[in-house]
């Protein structure tokens, strides 16, 4: 079966802009959770949607922002973005049960100059 | 806010040897998981490890999750260069079940 989709993998933005992100999960998973990966912090949790609504949030500013769509596809905008924002922005994939296996795409390496 | 620490941060060893990575938290987690990164790529999961003093073998790779469920350990026998990459713990709790708390990530290099 395909994988986790992420598009765009690069993507160069100027400080002030803004910024979507798409995430296409593995057909049939319901849950679709978004992690940034920096080598400063590692990586941190920032929202999950679960049959489009949020179930999860991160201890991040509300300039991140996401969303999902009926057909569990799902998309995380950052606003007003900030040098700090550069990172790889990692989607993961599961059935959204306890304990299921998250499947990971290969990510959108976001930098803002 | 849950942490887990993870070391050694960097290991750079040859072909053959034996390594352990170690997990470490305050926090007690309802289960834990290992993933593997290969640069270019996302994580992908080694192992799920729930009960505490659990035990789990796959080919040269032991894992471990601690009596009190705050710690975990990954042991790897007869270290190849396909071993490289970066280990990375997660720690979950029921509940938010979908929420991983990252471990800070061991970065590993086995040279011929």
């Amino acid at each position: 079966k395909a994988g986790v989709t992420q598009t765009p993998r690069y993507l160069i933005k100027t400080r002030g802009q803004q910024v979507t992100l798409s995430c296409s999960p593995i057909s049939g998973h319901r849950s679709v959770s978004w992690y940034q990966q920096t080598p400063g912090q590692g990586l941190q949790f920032l929202f999950e949607y679960f049959s489009e609504t949020q179930r999860n949030k991160g201890n991040f500013p509300g300039r991140f922002s996401g969303r999902q769509f009926s057909n569990s596809r799902s998309e995380m905008n950052v606003s007003t973005l900030e040098l700090g924002d550069s990172a790889l922005y990692l989607c993961a994939s599961s059935l959204g049960g306890t304990l299921t296996e998250a499947f990971f795409g290969q990510g959108t390496r976001l930098t803002v100059v | 806010t849950q942490l887990l620490e993870q070391s050694p941060q960097f290991l750079s060893i040859q072909e053959g040897e034996n390594l352990t990575v170690y997990c470490n938290s305050s926090s007690v987690f309802s289960s834990l998981q290992w993933y593997r990164q290969e640069p270019g790529e996302g994580p992908v999961l080694l192992v799920t490890v729930v009960t505490g003093g659990e035990v789990k073998k796959l080919k040269r790779l032991t894992f471990q999750f601690g009596d009190a469920r705050k710690d975990s350990s990954l042991h790897i026998t007869a270290a190849q260069p396909g071993d490289t990459g970066l280990y990375l713990c997660a720690g979950l709790n029921t509940g938010t079940a979908s929420k991983l708390t990252f471990g800070t990530g061991t970065r590993l290099q086995v040279t011929l």
